[in-house]
């Protein structure tokens, strides 16, 4: 089992750019969370989906940010017209999800966006 | 405010020692509280768990105490070594399966 993953592990984009970050979830998990970690910030919730559908969206800043998920193998979080304060760790992490109770998040290893 | 609230920021211990973090959560539905351990340059990974119908929970020299009166769950760290340096997050979780992490505590064991 290779985990969860998350490509690239780093993106440098310049101010105003898109940048797409990838996700593949552990297979069989059927809940996937995207987080951004800053210093500042913390562990920062942003969207999860469950069964592929997005069930939680409200830690997403509205404007520029995008999450989908079009099949259960990955998800991708866009962000449009990227800003220097959106430079930070993605990380995105999957769970089983029984029965709708909370179960271990398996987080991969990030994506480190940096915005100049 | 703050959904989960985490102290100390920083925990400085000497090897040997115990350490212990504490969190307090704001909704009184929260059923599930674990704890994750972040090394440097390296995901978050879960270390222990306990859910609502548990006061106490202990494995491999951790210890996780929940007091849902108060609204407080803690991790205590027994016999500290170097190798338990790295940041540690409580969180909390209610509605269904969204997690709220705390702000971390920055654990540093001195040998």
């Amino acid at each position: 089992n290779a985990g969860v993953i998350q490509t690239p592990r780093h993106k440098v984009t310049g101010k105003g750019q898109e940048a797409t970050l990838w996700c593949e979830p552990i297979s069989g998990h059927s809940a996937v969370f995207w987080y951004r970690q800053t210093i500042v910030q913390g562990l920062e919730f942003l969207t999860y989906f469950r069964n592929q559908a997005p069930i939680d969206d409200s830690g997403m800043p509205k404007e520029r940010f995008s999450a989908q998920m079009p099949n259960q193998s990955h998800s991708t979080l866009k962000i449009q017209s990227t800003q220097p304060q959106d430079s930070a760790v993605y990380l995105c992490a999957s769970s089983l999800d029984v029965g709708g109770s909370a179960e271990t998040l398996y987080f991969g290893s990030g994506t480190r966006l940096t915005v100049l | 405010g703050e959904q989960v609230e985490q102290l100390p920021s920083i925990l400085r211990v000497q090897e040997g020692s115990s350490a212990s973090i504490n969190c307090t959560y704001e909704n009184s539905a929260s059923n599930y509280f674990p704890w994750y351990k972040q090394e440097p340059g390296e995901n978050p990974k879960l270390i222990i768990d306990i859910r609502s119908n548990m006061e106490r929970k202990q494995t491999q020299g951790l210890i996780v105490l929940l007091d849902k009166k108060a609204k407080r769950f803690s991790l205590h760290i027994t016999d500290t070594q170097p190798g338990d340096s790295a940041m540690y997050f409580c969180a909390a979780s209610w509605n269904n399966n969204r997690i709220f992490f705390g702000d971390g505590t920055q654990l540093v064991v001195k040998p």
